[in-house]
């Protein structure tokens, strides 16, 4: 059973709507909890982080956790054609101390 | 702003040569991290280190060493490349206390031949 999983997608939705992402995780001791976003060819890039339960706002994004039901997910408003890449959930904490569990990566598409 | 480079993007070696990668960060992280990725199978950690000299293996270490003999540079070394070890790699860095955040370099895609 794989750790931190992702859809793989592709999740397809047209400009200016709002892109969910989500990643469920099994180690309940899992204390901090990351989104990356990777665009075809180039390396991960850091959109936002969070540790606590609730929703944390960035701009367009805004990255929600639940650590009861063992899910975090992403939300993108507005979404825009330059928002279309893989996006990457990582978790790090209790088993695996302060290494970064990656999920497989959702892959977004954003039609205009 | 943070910054990790790597010594090449694309980099083709035959098999059986000796390959190093080599990895630089700016912003003097105790944490340095090798993955590598590949389709289907997500980013995969080959080493780490906490510090100088120090190193730990990571998921899949089988074929591959590293070096760290400063604090801002972290190699990776194929002894004997062989044709399975085509892949993108990625360095990454980050502080060891009070986040667990790290920074990837943008990668260097190896073929070997």
């Amino acid at each position: 059973q794989k750790e931190v999983e992702q859809n793989s997608g592709p999740l397809s939705v047209p400009e200016g709507a709002i892109a969910s992402l989500n990643c469920t995780y099994s180690d309940r001791g899992s204390q901090s909890f990351f989104w990356y976003r990777q665009y075809s060819g180039k390396s991960p890039e850091l959109i936002m982080f969070i540790y606590s339960n609730g929703d944390k706002e960035d701009g367009r994004f805004t990255a929600q956790l639940n650590k009861a039901s063992q899910y975090v997910s992403l939300l993108i408003r507005d979404s825009q054609p330059s928002d279309s890449a893989t996006y990457l959930c990582a978790v790090s904490g209790g088993n695996a101390g302060n290494m970064l569990t990656f999920g497989g990566g959702t892959r977004l598409m954003v039609k205009p | 702003d943070v910054k990790v480079t790597q010594s090449s993007r694309y980099l083709v070696k035959r098999t059986g040569e000796k390959v190093f990668l080599e990895c630089v960060q700016d912003m003097d992280h105790e944490n340095m991290f090798w993955y590598r990725q590949d389709p289907g199978l997500g980013l995969r950690l080959i080493y780490f280190s906490y510090d100088v000299k120090m190193k730990e293996k990571g998921d899949i270490p089988e074929g591959y060493s590293v070096s760290r003999e400063k604090k801002e540079r972290f190699s990776l070394i194929l002894e004997s490349a062989s044709t399975n070890q085509t892949s993108m790699y990625l360095c990454a860095s980050g502080l060891y206390r009070g986040t667990d955040t790290q920074y990837f370099g943008p990668g260097t895609r190896l073929t070997v031949l």
